[in-house]
């Protein structure tokens, strides 16, 4: 199987607090995860690739300091927006590839929401 | 810029009608090529991966693939309301791993 799981599924914050999301790989070994966000009715916008014990690649727009990435182990990535904004909600979602391998597996997506 | 174009539809089709779906790619040397159907307020979940000019079949899914014409679609045989849902187009390009994602086909089955 190729199991990614992401939590918190559901996060409500106040503005200018912070909120960590992680995706685990659960059976297999992820040397790149991806995150995207999506806004309601658009499609996935890729934010970052993510790259065990390396620094993420940001996509174009996307900025860096507010958006933390960490990928510290083959199946741990977090993501933390800090200092949120109303702006900030959106659907987050996060995916693994297994090895070399270009079939991406997704995790449940969180649901974040700044008030 | 590599671009994964759809229509944005709906595409409404009758149950136990074949729903057919196209995506069209702006980069000649693409690879390799998914469909990920996403749910309401869920996050996608591969339907089917194609790699090679022609038919691959699962189920009642086709997926198929000209790369000449740089296209792939996607036809759902005997739709069912639970096929009602937004599907993505995915094409990854030759450098790295990374999917490039089409805006998606939003499809409605009706009964």
């Amino acid at each position: 199987g190729a199991v990614v799981s992401q939590h918190p599924s559901r996060v409500i914050c106040k503005s200018g607090t912070s909120v960590k999301i992680e995706c685990r790989s659960l059976d297999f070994q992820a040397t790149t995860m991806f995150w995207y966000r999506q806004f309601p009715k658009q499609s996935l916008m890729l934010m970052a690739t993510s790259n065990e014990g390396s620094k993420a690649t940001y996509e174009q727009g996307v900025e860096k300091d507010k958006f933390l990435i960490n990928h510290a182990s083959l199946t741990l990535s977090t993501l933390t927006v800090t200092s949120a904004h109303p702006e900030d909600s959106s659907f987050y979602i996060c995916s693994a590839t297994k090895g070399t391998g270009v079939v991406a597996f997704f995790g449940q997506g969180t649901r974040l929401t700044v008030v | 810029q590599k671009e994964v174009e759809q229509n944005s539809g709906p595409l409404s089709v009758p149950e136990g009608a074949i729903a057919s779906l196209n995506c069209t790619y702006s980069d000649r040397v693409s690879q390799s090529f998914f469909w990920y159907r996403q749910y309401s307020g869920k996050s996608p979940e591969l339907i089917m991966s194609i790699y090679s000019n022609g038919d691959k079949e699962d189920g009642r899914f086709t997926a198929q693939l000209n790369k000449a014409s740089q296209y792939v679609s996607l036809l759902i045989r005997d739709s069912q309301p639970s096929d009602s849902a937004t599907y993505l187009c995915a094409v990854n390009y030759a450098a790295g791993n990374k999917l490039t994602f089409g805006g998606g086909t939003r499809v409605l089955v009706k009964p």
